[in-house]
């Protein structure tokens, strides 16, 4: 079964601090899609990247950065310089597809990051 | 701003009462989603429609009823909740072409609050 695994529950660092936020997941697909979410206390979700299981390429926007590693299962997320507004749940999810226009994410539990100034 | 609109922010009701959730998008997605959410877990899929048929119900309990008038448009319709259902509902959409690849993307969410 499709499983998404983030083991740090909460995280706190002080502003400018960086931090990496662990994701590992287990799926038996050999095609896959991995998302990372972030949940400010507003509520809503926001869409932060997609991984597909054939690009292995990090990838880097600004302050973000992402670890992509099928050998381990792993899809790591890191914030260099953390500032305040950083803090929110970080959740990561693994796509199952069911075909036409749908797909079901399958979430891990979320890591609380807080940023203290 | 979310491009996936959701009303009411905040709604309280009693246990006896009818009330509807609304999600509106405008990106001519052709799949949205109901998830639930309780504090301190991740969203629990609930409803998808693709195409504006229901093709998944996540074993929901009747008390919730979903409905897609159109592509744009979600409703949940809520009747004799029950107190364990207070939580964030999130409205999501994604555009067609499957596979899991298209991101979903989510409205801010309803907070319920059954009495």
């Amino acid at each position: 079964a499709q499983k998404v695994t983030q083991a740090q529950t909460e995280i706190s660092v002080v502003e400018k601090e960086d931090v990496t936020l662990d994701c590992v997941y287990e799926t038996r697909d050999t095609t896959y899609y991995l998302f990372w979410y972030k949940q400010p206390p507003s509520g809503e979700l926001v869409f932060l990247i997609r991984r597909n299981s054939f690009d292995e390429q990090n990838e880097i926007s600004g302050r973000y950065s992402w670890n992509f590693q099928k050998s381990t299962s792993s899809f790591n997320f890191t914030i260099t310089a953390s500032q305040v507004v950083d803090s929110a749940v970080y959740f990561c999810a693994l796509s199952e597809p069911y075909g036409g226009a749908t797909n079901k994410l399958i979430f891990g539990t979320g890591t609380l990051l807080a940023v203290q100034p | 701003d979310t491009e996936v609109t959701q009303t009411p922010k905040h709604l309280v009701m009693g246990m006896t009462n009818k009330k509807s959730l609304k999600c509106e998008q405008h990106m001519g997605h052709r799949a949205m989603y109901w998830y639930k959410q309780k504090a301190k877990k991740p969203p629990e899929l609930m409803f998808v429609y693709s195409y504006e048929k229901l093709s998944i119900n996540e074993s929901v309990p009747s008390r919730f009823s979903p409905e897609c008038p159109n592509s744009s448009l979600l409703n949940l319709h809520l009747h004799a909740l029950q107190p364990e259902d207070s939580a964030l509902y999130l409205c999501a959409s994604s555009q067609d072409g499957g596979g899991g690849y298209q991101p979903q993307h989510f409205g801010d969410g309803t907070r319920l609050s059954i009495l």
